[in-house]
């Protein structure tokens, strides 16, 4: 089945600069790749995605690429805020047409400090 | 914008005891998932349903757990003698379609904690 790997686990950042977290995924016939913000506590909001024919998404200060070939699409927050600490969790959509399911990366703990 | 909806928001219970966590999916969505997340872990699937029945299950859900969706809006995970290992957070999930352009929508979660 599917499998999910995000690096890093914790990544710490001064506010406004640049974060990047990366996921590698296994099946090839995984075809949507979802980004989710988890406050703690909380459950996970889906902050952006990409479709398996697009090459980059970008909305606002975040942006998602994705590489087909090499399998692994990566998660770009520009100018972070304190606002932006969370855990983040990568995720490929895999299965058969009509029943697909998501599988989740490890997530990666992201603190901005001020 | 409408929402998933989970009670209770946090179940203690026993070992060995049943517990029935319930979810709401929203009105117009077709497919249902159960995830769970235990502590400080990743998010893992348990199971999907659709048109009454479950879809695909993981090797997490054993036979003790089951699904069900006795009326047109609740959509339940029933597990029916706890383990200790049970404890987690339980997410309910839904999506409109089951294609792969349909995001997930995820509820805020039940809280088990089996003692």
């Amino acid at each position: 089945g599917e499998n999910v790997e995000q690096h890093p686990s914790t990544l710490s950042v001064q506010e406004g600069d640049s974060a990047v977290i990366k996921c590698t995924y296994s099946d090839s016939a995984s075809n949507y790749f979802p980004w989710y913000k988890q406050e703690l506590g909380k459950r996970p909001q889906l902050i952006i995605d990409i479709r398996s024919n697009v090459g980059e998404k970008k909305d606002q200060r975040i942006a998602v690429t994705l590489n087909k070939t090499a399998k692994h699409f990566s998660l770009h927050i520009t100018e972070t805020q304190p606002e932006d600490s969370a855990v983040y969790f990568c995720a490929a959509s895999t299965g058969n047409t009509g029943f697909q399911k998501l599988v989740f990366g490890t997530g990666t703990r992201l603190l901005v400090s001020p | 914008e409408p929402e998933v909806t989970q009670t209770p928001s946090h179940q203690v219970t026993q070992m060995g005891q049943e517990v029935i966590l319930r979810c709401v999916p929203i009105s117009n969505h077709l497919y249902f998932y159960w995830y769970r997340q235990i502590l400080g872990q990743k998010v893992e699937f348990l199971v999907s349903f659709y048109n009454n029945e479950i879809s695909e299950k993981s090797e997490i859900f054993d036979d003790q757990f089951s699904v069900e969706r006795p009326d047109g809006s609740n959509f339940t995970l029933k597990i029916r003698s706890t383990k200790l290992e049970d404890s987690a957070m339980y997410f309910c999930a839904s999506r409109p379609r089951g294609q792969a352009d349909s995001p997930l929508h995820f509820g805020n979660g039940t809280r088990l904690t089996v003692t």
